[in-house]
């Protein structure tokens, strides 16, 4: 089993509409969940961090954690085109003290 | 958030010569700097974790006698691919946590990508 699953997509939405990803960890006792944007030929770029059950809140983005179902999702108010890029959701375990678990990916697509 | 440069930004070499790449971290100390690896269209590859002062730790299937890392100083960790071939070509980043930083949240280098000829 993988230590971070997520959908590999792609996912499109229309500009202006709330795209919705996800991310599932296996390691219940996982601590600090992250979400990195990776444009294409880019490294990736940390855009939102989240710590303790509930939601996080950065603009339009928005990181949501509910450690009982061991899962973290981020949501994309308003997408824009240039929000088109892979979400990297990344999850930092006990197993590892200062190393992230990244996930596959997610290939998000804003249609104009 | 913190800032990790890394040169060159690409390289094109032939088969069977060294390549190095050097990561720096501009505005704090890296006591530990991590190396990946990826592929076009496919998800990071974590090769190694380097420690400053120490030998590096490499992932399972990572030969670290072609792949050697060296984190000499709190700023500078390099990684040297010896006796490069055409399979090597890829995009290499490496990152580091932000030493006392909350959760262990990671700070990407731009990359490197090399092309082996």
């Amino acid at each position: 089993q993988k230590e971070v699953e997520q959908n590999s997509g792609p996912l499109s939405v229309p500009e202006g509409a709330i795209a919705s990803l996800n991310c599932t960890y296996s390691d219940r006792g996982s601590q600090s969940f992250f979400w990195y944007r990776q444009y294409s030929g880019k490294s990736p770029e940390l855009i939102m961090s989240i710590y303790s059950n509930g939601d996080q809140e950065d603009g339009r983005f928005t990181a949501q954690l509910n450690k009982a179902s061991q899962y973290v999702s981020l949501l994309i108010r308003d997408s824009q085109p240039s929000d088109s890029a892979t979400y990297l959701c990344a999850v930092n375990t006990l197993t590892g003290a200062n190393n992230l678990f990244f996930g596959t990916g997610t290939r998000l697509t804003v249609i104009p | 958030g913190a800032v990790v440069s890394q040169h060159p930004s690409w390289v094109i070499c032939k088969s069977g010569t060294s390549v190095k790449i050097e990561c720096r971290s501009l505005d704090f100390q890296a006591t530990t700097m991590f190396w990946y690896r990826q592929f076009p269209k496919q998800s990071l590859m974590l090769m190694a974790t380097s420690n400053e002062g120490s030998k590096a730790t490499y992932e399972q299937g990572v030969e670290k006698d072609k792949f050697l890392i060296n984190h000499a100083s709190l700023t500078l960790s390099t990684l040297t691919v010896t006796s490069a071939h055409p399979e090597d070509s890829s995009f290499y980043i490496c990152s580091s946590p932000l030493a006392g930083g909350i959760g262990y949240e990671q700070y990407f280098g731009p990359g490197t990508r090399l092309t082996v000829t």
